[in-house]
Parts: structure tokens; sequence; C-alpha cells
């Protein structure tokens, strides 16, 4: 199975923010890989497919990069809204895998 | 309005069984691959099943193989997942979601609200 690992596992940012997380794999996933947004209490959501592919909807600010097995995902400019857990996952092969979170809090 | 629903969900006493249902609407449903991805309480995201658009094909993950089904009614618009010989560590909001595609649900681009089992005795 293909682990996957992100860092951190929390940051604490203010509005207006560069932030960065980023996500690695066990093994080379070329470009197959996919972020997903989690506020709490609610379902997650999409918001970036085969690393750069912003989803219908999902603001600017958000960006994605990467390749092989070191990804990045990077919110420019921090929002209130933006307050959320964050989970990549390898869509290379099954098992399909995620990594274990990003929670990004208030300062 | 695009959305799935899932139903089902509840208290289980281990070894016991239970089928989850997830409702699908506003898109084609039988185009379109479909997962059930779990989270226990305070976890991360586990994905469980997945079952191809014609239902040919229905990958487990090793952690519920041999005790779970996947299915699904075309005509009814609904995915299932059966779940037998519940354990503890089965305790999860299970979440019903939309792959991006006929053959694979690799991108996840759709979900429900998600359906709560305990496994608790």
């Amino acid at each position: 199975d293909i682990q996957m690992t992100q860092s951190p596992s929390s940051l604490s940012a203010s509005v207006g923010d560069r932030v960065t997380i980023t996500c690695r794999a066990s093994q080379s996933i070329s470009r197959y890989l996919n972020w997903y947004q989690q506020k709490p209490g609610k379902a997650p959501m999409l918001l970036i497919s085969t690393t750069s592919s912003l989803q219908g909807g999902v603001p600017s600010r958000f960006g994605g990069s990467g390749s092989g097995t070191d990804f990045t995902l990077t919110i420019s400019s921090l929002q209130p809204e933006d307050f959320a857990a964050y989970y990549c996952q390898q869509s290379y092969n099954t098992p399909w895998t995620f990594g274990q979170g990003t929670k990004v809090e208030i300062k | 309005e695009v959305q799935l629903l899932e139903s089902g969900g509840g208290l289980v006493q281990p070894g016991g069984s239970l089928r989850l249902s997830c409702a699908a609407s506003g898109f084609t449903f039988s185009n379109y691959a479909m997962a059930w991805v779990r989270q226990a309480p305070g976890k991360g995201l586990e994905w469980v099943s997945s079952i191809s658009g014609s239902g040919g094909n229905t990958p487990y993950a090793d952690s519920v193989k041999g005790r779970c089904t996947i299915s699904r009614d075309n005509s009814k618009n609904t995915v299932y997942l059966q779940m037998n010989s519940l354990r503890a560590e089965d305790t999860a909001v299970y979440y019903c979601a939309k792959g991006d595609s006929y053959v694979s649900s690799s991108t996840f681009d759709l979900w429900g609200r998600g359906a709560l089992v305990t496994v608790s005795s």
C-alpha cells in the first residue's frame, strides 16, 4: 500500500497569511494526488484533483503543485472560512490512501 | 440538486451486521463509480470500498475484506454497504462518495453527509 504523510499535523496562522502544507508519498504516484478540505462536523470536499486542477467554485487562492513523491497545497492568503482540516489522497492505485490530515487553526 | 444521502447507521453489537444505503440524485448515477469512505471519531479518512458504474469492479480495503460487501442498484440510484462481523474498530462515520469516472472512484468529487455506525455492547 502507498503511505501518505502530511506535514505539519497542525498549524496556527492568521488571516492573510500564506500557508503551505506538504504531502509525501511512499512511492512515486506521478501527479495522481488530490486535496480535500473538511470543516468540523461536515463532510470532506474535493478542492484540487491531479495535483493542481482546482475544482469548480474553489477560490483561486488555493493552489497545488508537485510530482512523483512530493506535493504541496498552498493557500496564498488565508481567509476565515479556510480554517479546517486538509487531507491529501493518492489516486494512483488501490487501496486509495489518505494522509493523516493537517488542521489549520486560527492564531 | 446534486446530492448523496446516507441512511442505515446506528448502534450495533460486536459481531452484528448493518446495511448502509446511499441515495443519489441530480446526476446520471449509472455513469459513475461510487465509494464508501469512513472516519473514526477524531481520526482521519479511510477508504473502505468502491464499485464501478456497472457493479463489476469492487475493490475493498484489507481492513474490511471478507466482512463487507458493496453493491448498487442503478434502477434505484442507490449504493449499499453490507457490513458483517462488526468490530469496535469499525465505529466511524461512513461517507458515501461519488467517483469521477465510470470505472474508477479514485477521486471523490461529491460526498454525502455521512452515517454514524457505532459498534458497542
